[in-house]
């Protein structure tokens, strides 16, 4: 069986502060894993994934995330927040065809 | 079409009343998703199509809701008689190919179902 787990429905930063929203995963096989983000009041888009090679993997507005096949993790950084920051973040995997979600973060930048 | 396109985009109905979702995916691709996203709750899936596969529906939370797709390509979710539990936005998504190969998963906007 899959499953996605987010640590943290509710994340809150300063601008300027390091941004880190967890994502932990079970998967029989290995996975390919995906981060989305989701703009007040606009579709999910893709942020960065990891299918193979590079475990430090680089996505879209500064944003970055590393897998870690011995913690079964995933987790999303940024070195310095921004206010355009705040929005919902999934993390996702993707195996035998299906996509499977965790349940979201959202995070919060404070000015 | 450019992205995965879903109408209506807001849906307003009355408990007890039949509504129907649609989907028009990515030309070309041949996978398409319905999730649910629900007020505090993370993406919830709901139903799978692969090419003239039989669909995965392992996700549909009852016989209320129904989905098909036709011709490959436009998929339709069906929820019959509303309740209010089932305001949510219902997302749709598509991706190309088989197995399990990274293909990324692309987003419509959703539909927001409000069920009064």
């Amino acid at each position: 069986a899959q499953s996605v787990t987010q640590l943290g429905s509710h994340v809150s930063v300063s601008e300027g502060a390091l941004v880190l929203l967890r994502c932990n995963y079970s998967s029989s096989v290995p996975p390919y894993l995906f981060w989305y983000v989701q703009y007040p009041n606009q579709g999910l888009q893709l942020l960065l994934k990891y299918t193979t090679g590079a475990t430090l993997v680089k996505g879209i507005n500064g944003f970055e995330a590393e897998f870690k096949k011995s913690e079964t993790s995933f987790h999303l950084t940024k070195p310095s927040a921004h206010m355009s920051d705040a929005a919902e973040y999934f993390c996702g995997v993707h195996n035998f065809n299906k996509f499977y979600f965790g349940s979201g973060t959202k995070l919060n930048v404070k000015p | 079409g450019a992205g995965v396109s879903q109408s209506p985009s807001n849906k307003v109905t009355e408990k007890g009343k039949d509504v129907e979702l649609r989907c028009d995916p990515i030309s070309g691709h041949t996978a398409l998703y319905w999730y649910r996203q629900s007020l505090g709750q993370g993406l919830e899936f709901l139903i799978y199509f692969q090419g003239n596969s039989a669909p995965d529906k392992s996700g549909l939370p009852s016989d209320r809701f129904s989905a098909e797709r036709t011709g490959g390509s436009v998929s339709t979710l069906t929820i019959q008689r509303t309740q209010q539990e089932d305001s949510a936005v219902y997302l749709c998504a598509s991706s190309l190919g088989l197995g399990a190969t990274g293909n990324t998963i692309y987003f419509g906007e959703g539909s927001w179902l409000t069920v009064v």
